[in-house]
């Protein structure tokens, strides 16, 4: 069965601290990746999403997320997190092609920044 | 942009009964997806409508069902609760039933207790 997994499930980082969230999928074929962010009190909403071209994504609020196919990962990453950065990260796959209407997602990971 | 809007936010439901979920898609969107998110998981996907029709279906018995509507908004009904029922439900409206593009619009989501 096609799965998400994340690394870690809760992250505690300083300020101005590089951030590095891990993401892997076990799907052999096509596959669009997401990442989606929840702010407490707030619904999901996509933070960067890749289809195809580049493997290097750019998204939202200074984040970025690299597909390497051979190891069937999707991480994201900020070069220095903010305080506003607290939230809960989601890392999604959706198969390609004609299974591509769901999205199979990963168990998140709550991201804390201390000020 | 009116977005996504769910009711009720809160139920508390015994087991055995019934329940209906409400999903108002964002303005422009013909296609409105419903995932089930337990405590400390990511969500799931449950099925997906598209103009008034199940587009697809995830693991979920048939005692979840759905319909969607001329102004494509869309119902859950969850028929004979189960302690495992407890969750909160995502609803999440779309451009088409693929999700490339602008992908989804989540809205915050209703939580079932049922006990």
């Amino acid at each position: 069965a096609q799965s998400v997994s994340q690394h870690n499930h809760h992250v505690i980082l300083s300020e101005a601290a590089s951030l590095e969230l891990g993401c892997n999928y076990s799907y052999g074929g096509t596959v669009n990746l997401f990442w989606y962010v929840q702010y407490p009190g707030q619904h999901l909403q996509l933070l960067l999403k890749y289809f195809s071209g580049d493997p290097l994504v750019k998204g939202i609020k200074g984040f970025e997320a690299e597909f390497i196919k051979s190891k069937f990962s999707f991480n994201l990453r900020k070069p220095s997190v903010q305080w506003s950065d607290t939230a809960e990260y989601f890392c999604a796959v959706s198969p390609g092609g004609r299974g591509n209407y769901q999205l199979i997602w990963g168990a998140g990971t709550k991201l804390i920044i201390k000020p | 942009e009116t977005g996504v809007t769910q009711s009720p936010t809160h139920l508390i439901k015994t087991r055995g009964q019934q329940v209906t979920l409400r999903c108002s898609s964002q303005s422009g969107h013909n296609t409105v997806s419903w995932y089930q998110q337990a405590l400390g998981q990511g969500p799931q996907f449950i099925f997906q409508y598209y103009r008034e029709e199940e587009n697809g279906r995830g693991n979920f018995p048939p005692r979840f069902s759905g319909l969607q509507f001329p102004n494509y908004s869309s119902e859950l009904n969850v028929n004979a609760l189960e302690l495992d029922d407890s969750a909160l439900y995502l609803c999440a409206s779309s451009f088409s039933r693929a999700l490339q593009g602008t992908g989804y619009t989540f809205g915050s989501g209703t939580r079932l207790t049922v006990v």
